[in-house]
């Protein structure tokens, strides 16, 4: 079966503009997780989804946001870009409300805000 | 707040040698689960390995292995006979039902395989 789809691979945009990226998760799978990636804070949490309501938020700011779809597939929207937001964004789905059985990343988005 | 700490920037390791990563944790949950997940140049992260808290047995698939010591909130990685392929980055990382499905990383391990 498919795997976690995330568009576009590579971004470049420009500081002050706005971004969206997509995922879309293993079929059935109900739960979207957001992870942002950089060299120096590592691994940090965005969001997650499940049915379409958010359940948890990282500690990002408000220029953060996501939805999920009916279909489970899931976007982020990063606004006024700062040049900070360069990073690997990461897309995980998971079958269940809880990640008990792990979860399923995507291959990521690089944004590179210039 | 849970952490996860990962204290090992990098390891190497000659092909066909084992190697163990170290990961440990601070946590007041009594139920929660550790994965070790691989990072290769891909980008993609691939589960290696889980271990649900409340199970005394140290998970195995395959070449990995992992000792959990709970006590001591230890999870360290074992990979034996160790492949080229296996070179990359390795993130140990902690989830609970209560979290969701939110997961906290430790920093990382570069693992580099010789030949």
């Amino acid at each position: 079966k498919a795997g976690v789809t995330q568009t576009p691979r590579y971004l470049i945009k420009t500081r002050g503009q706005q971004v969206t990226l997509s995922c879309s998760p293993i079929s059935g799978h109900r739960s979207v997780s957001w992870y942002q990636q950089t060299p120096g804070q590592g691994l940090q949490f965005l969001f997650e989804y499940f049915s379409e309501t958010q359940r948890n938020k990282g500690n990002f700011p408000g220029r953060f946001s996501g939805r999920q779809f009916s279909n489970s597939r899931s976007e982020m929207n990063v606004s006024t870009l700062e040049l900070g937001d360069s990073a690997l964004y990461l897309c995980a789905s998971s079958l269940e409300a809880s990640g008990t059985y792990g979860y399923t990343f995507g291959s990521g988005t690089r944004l590179t805000v210039v | 707040a849970q952490t996860v700490t990962q204290s090992q920037p990098e390891m190497s390791v000659q092909e066909a040698e084992t190697v163990t990563l170290s990961c440990t944790y601070d946590t007041s949950e009594s139920d929660y689960y550790l994965f070790w997940y691989k990072q290769p140049p891909s980008r993609q992260m691939i589960l290696v390995i889980r271990q649900e808290a409340y199970k005394q047995q140290n998970a195995t698939e395959n070449r990995f292995s992992v000792n959990f010591q709970k006590a001591a909130k230890s999870f360290s990685l074992k990979i034996s006979d160790s492949q080229l392929g296996d070179a990359a980055m390795y993130f140990c990382a902690w989830g609970n039902n209560n979290a969701g499905n939110m997961l906290t990383f430790g920093g990382g391990t570069r693992l580099m395989v010789k030949p």
